[in-house]
């Protein structure tokens, strides 16, 4: 059980450039979620997943998108990378019903410069 | 605007001690409160969960919950140089959602 898992864990891009962050959970949780963490800060919301097909906006989630085909997978796609998007991001999941208060497991991270 | 208010710190207790590390938020209907423990350079991790006022106790963890005062805390006896990291206070919005609203953490240090 690997729990989730994120590619890459490193990545400096140039301005301008899109890539995608990959999400995997095999926890078979029904909600996935996007953080970005700056220095000293909490974590800010991005996007997150109810379950696969269904996806809505959090609280910063300019420059993103996300698509959620599976529910293992949670992929986040940063579109003309900005310095302002340098951050560490994670991608998390829980999972909501009997025996679930949406507790969150949080993957590794992505550590993200955009120069 | 949901808002969950912790104590940058940081935090500093020697070893053996009790580390007190406070919560507040805005949202009064919430219902699910968490304390998550985030090392240097690491991702977040549960280490407490909390729905009902009054204490849960876990090892040496005791997370305690005032939804009158709106107000959550977290206890760590016998504080070892092990628990010395940031300490994020977690809340679920009101009306059973599971999208939650961090704080910015507390950052904890236990000295020998």
């Amino acid at each position: 059980n690997a729990g989730v898992t994120q590619t890459p864990k490193f990545r400096i891009l140039k301005i301008g450039q899109s890539m995608t962050l990959q999400c995997t959970q095999d926890m078979n949780h029904n909600y996935m979620y996007w953080y970005r963490q700056d220095p000293g800060m909490g974590l800010k919301l991005i996007y997150y997943s109810v379950g696969a097909g269904i996806t809505d906006k959090g609280e910063v989630p300019n420059g993103y998108n996300v698509s959620r085909s599976t529910t293992e997978d949670f992929p986040l796609r940063l579109e003309l990378a900005a310095p302002s998007q340098t951050s560490v991001y994670f991608c998390a999941s829980s999972y909501s019903g009997t025996g679930g208060q949406g507790e969150q497991y949080f993957g590794p991270g992505t550590r993200l410069t955009v120069t | 605007q949901k808002e969950v208010e912790q104590n940058s710190g940081p935090l500093s207790v020697p070893e053996g001690a009790i580390a007190s590390l406070n919560c507040t938020y805005s949202d009064r209907g919430s219902q699910s409160f968490f304390w998550y423990r985030q090392y240097s350079g690491k991702s977040p991790e549960l280490i407490m969960s909390i729905y009902s006022n009054g204490d849960k106790e876990d090892g040496r963890f005791t997370a305690q919950l005032n939804k009158a005062s709106q107000y959550v805390s977290l206890l760590i006896r016998d504080s070892q140089p092990s628990d010395s990291a940031t300490y994020l206070c977690a809340v679920n919005a009101a009306g059973g959602s599971y999208i939650p609203t961090f704080g910015r953490g507390t950052s904890l240090i236990v000295h020998p």
